[in-house]
């Protein structure tokens, strides 16, 4: 399967745990993008990643949030210390190039939901 | 910011209908992206309008872009249940922010 691999496609934690989300982009892709997506709602950009490189973290909260996309592995969101309104879907996508400069298109994984208890 | 307003927010309707959902910006964009997100799944890049004007077509759905490319509309021929999804639309390369989405459901 070529397309974005997110993991874990489920996860469960408790307050005040910490949660590790992954995503491998698509072959050949550098640019990764996270989104936030709450029940019956549309998606919040979070942060925007080139390898080794954030570009725009401007939709991530200060505090207990953080990203990262290295030179070698997946991309990955971290949230410390989670509260129940942390409870969501993410979601990945990438991008061959980045989508300033072009048309824009994302390609998105499948998600990992995140329940805090 | 750049925002994007959908509308409606929710629709139902019967199979076989036609309906219009729309996205509006006070912004211009340079392209504007639809996509469609089923239940539990990621959203799926439907098309990509680039011209003032341009209409695409994707066998039942039909796409077109405001001759001021600040809006676009999405119209559904013959609505299936396969339709059922969240419609979202996506100013360009400008900014990385979607609209809040129409959630479509179609009644068999």
């Amino acid at each position: 399967n070529a397309g974005v691999m997110q993991n874990p496609r489920h996860l469960v934690r408790r307050r005040g745990q910490e949660a590790r989300l992954r995503c491998s982009p698509m072959k050949g892709h550098s640019h990764v993008y996270w989104y936030r997506q709450l029940p019956e709602e549309g998606l919040k950009f979070m942060v925007y990643l080139q390898k080794e490189n954030i570009i725009d973290e401007s939709g991530m909260p200060k505090e207990r949030f953080s990203a990262e996309f290295p030179k070698e592995g997946p991309s990955i969101l971290r949230i410390q210390q989670v509260v129940r309104g942390d409870s969501a879907a993410y979601f990945c996508a990438s991008s061959p190039s980045s989508v300033l400069a072009n048309t824009g298109e994302l390609f998105f994984g499948e998600g990992s939901r995140l329940t805090v208890l | 910011t750049q925002l994007l307003e959908q509308s409606p927010q929710f629709l139902s309707i019967q199979e076989g209908e036609n309906l219009t959902v729309y996205c509006n910006s006070s912004s211009v964009f340079s392209s504007l992206q639809w996509y469609r997100q089923e239940p539990g799944e990621g959203p799926v890049l439907l098309v990509t309008v680039v011209t003032g004007g341009e209409v695409k077509k994707l066998k039942r759905l039909t796409f077109q872009f405001g001759d001021a490319r600040k809006d676009s509309s999405l119209h559904i021929t013959a609505a299936q249940p396969g339709d059922t999804g969240l419609y979202l639309c996506k100013g360009g390369s400008e900014k990385l922010v979607f609209g809040k989405g129409t959630k479509l459901t179609v009644n068999p």
